[in-house]
């Protein structure tokens, strides 16, 4: 069971490019999630999915969209990158809301130039 | 609203110290907590969880954690760490769907 994954570990991107960040989660988890980790400021929402078909905005959504077409999935989309999105990006899951432990991913690091 | 706050950002000890991680929150109503850690080069993990009942919580590798409501703090604490403990500690918050973090504290154990 690989938990969950994410892609691509690392990018670099040209401002002004858009850029979609993958996660697949194996363990049915209804709950999805979204963070960027900056240093100094811990990891802040951007999107979350509290179950497949529905989608909603974090602490930080501005710039970024997210889908869940289905329970496994939640890509995370950057439309036109800008450098303060340089940043590691989190993806997460849990089986419910804030009673359940959520699981995290490997993270994708990502620069914006 | 809610928040998190975390003392230190950066805690340097030797092996065998006693560790205590300060976190106090913000928050009006009913509160879950956590302690999450990330060792170097991996992803976040659970050490501890308090949702209710016994206010001293027991986590993995050793780490307790305690509530106390009317300081409104979830401090964590080791007896005696180890190298392997050298990491980044985030205390997090939920309420509903959203978990609040915060800034995260680092630990480096020195040998």
């Amino acid at each position: 069971i690989a938990g969950i994954t994410q892609a691509p570990t690392s990018q670099i991107l040209a401002a002004g490019r858009r850029m979609t960040l993958r996660c697949t989660q194996d363990m049915r988890h209804n709950a999805m999630y979204w963070y960027r980790q900056d240093l100094g400021l811990g990891l802040r929402l951007i999107h979350y999915s509290n179950t497949a078909g529905t989608t909603g905005k974090g602490e930080v959504p501005d710039g970024y969209s997210v889908s869940r077409a289905n329970t496994d999935d939640f890509p995370l989309t950057l439309a036109s990158a800008v450098p303060s999105q340089t940043s590691v990006y989190f993806c997460a899951s849990s089986a419910g809301t804030s009673y359940n432990e959520q699981f995290f991913g490997p993270g994708t690091r990502l620069t914006v130039l | 609203a809610q928040s998190v706050s975390q003392h230190n950002h950066h805690v340097i000890l030797s092996e065998a110290a006693s560790l205590e991680l300060g976190c106090n929150y913000s928050y009006g109503g009913t509160v879950n907590l956590f302690w999450y850690v990330q060792y170097p080069g991996q992803h976040l993990q659970l050490l501890l969880k308090y949702f209710s009942g016994d206010p001293l919580v027991k986590g993995i590798k050793g780490f307790e954690a305690e509530f106390i409501k009317s300081k409104f703090s979830f401090n964590l604490r080791k007896p005696s760490v180890q190298w392997s403990d050298t990491a980044e500690y985030f205390c997090a918050l939920s309420n509903d769907y959203k978990l609040s973090f915060g800034a995260g504290t680092t630990v480096t154990v020195r040998a």
